[in-house]
């Protein structure tokens, strides 16, 4: 069974750029979230979906946006880049057939705003 | 508001010895806690999951205990080896409205 795969695992922008971030959950997974995770900030959640709906949103300011297809890939933006921004930026699906609660996560898209 | 605290400072200690760490929590009752590894630059993987009607839970040289008076959890890894080098992360259930909350995580290092 394939995992979690996010693309690009990593990627340069400057300061007022935009960028997207894909996701792809594990077959059969239909909530996917998203986190930023930066040096001595911990995992901080971004937003979660689940069939096509954002059911929460973390403390992040409106340039941060998302989207949920109907295969469950999910994809995140950031508009007007600020060096802030540089992060790891990381997603985790679950809720298959079996939900344990465990959430499984992808290796991430290192994010550098120059 | 709800909050998970863990030792934010790294945790070092000599090969074999038993490496313990600490995940507690304020202000609700979760009904389970994870337990994930990370390695630097890597996502984190699930470890153990145990629920609050276990007192403990084991696999292989890991073990978890949960305890609901001291609103805590701790993380034991016995005989530790310097592959058990990584930051663990403790997480409860997310909040009713699918909000998902990590502890900062506890950096251990292994020495040998």
């Amino acid at each position: 069974k394939a995992g979690v795969t996010q693309t690009p695992r990593y990627l340069i922008k400057t300061r007022g750029q935009q960028v997207t971030l894909s996701c792809s959950p594990i077959s059969g997974h239909r909530s996917v979230s998203w986190y930023q995770q930066t040096p001595g900030q911990g995992l901080q959640f971004l937003f979660e979906y689940f069939s096509e709906t954002q059911r929460n949103k973390g403390n992040f300011p409106g340039r941060f946006s998302g989207r949920q297809f109907s295969n469950s890939r999910s994809e995140m933006n950031v508009s007007t880049l600020e060096l802030g921004d540089s992060a790891l930026y990381l997603c985790a699906s679950s809720g298959g057939s079996v939900n344990t609660g465990e959430l499984f996560f992808g290796e991430g898209s290192r994010l550098t705003v120059l | 508001s709800q909050k998970i605290e863990q030792n934010s400072e790294a945790l070092n200690i000599q090969e074999g010895k038993t490496a313990t760490l600490t995940c507690n929590y304020t202000n609700y009752s979760p009904a389970y806690l994870q337990w994930y590894r990370q390695d630097p630059g890597r996502g984190p993987v699930f470890l153990l999951l145990i629920r609050e009607n276990e007192k403990e839970k084991r696999k292989e040289r890991l073990k978890v205990t949960f305890d609901t008076t001291l609103k805590q959890s701790l993380f034991h890894i016995t005989a530790s080896q310097p592959a058990d080098s990584a930051t663990y992360l403790c997480a409860p259930p997310p909040t009713g409205t699918y909000k998902y909350i990590f502890g900062t995580g506890t950096r251990l290092k292994v020495l040998a």
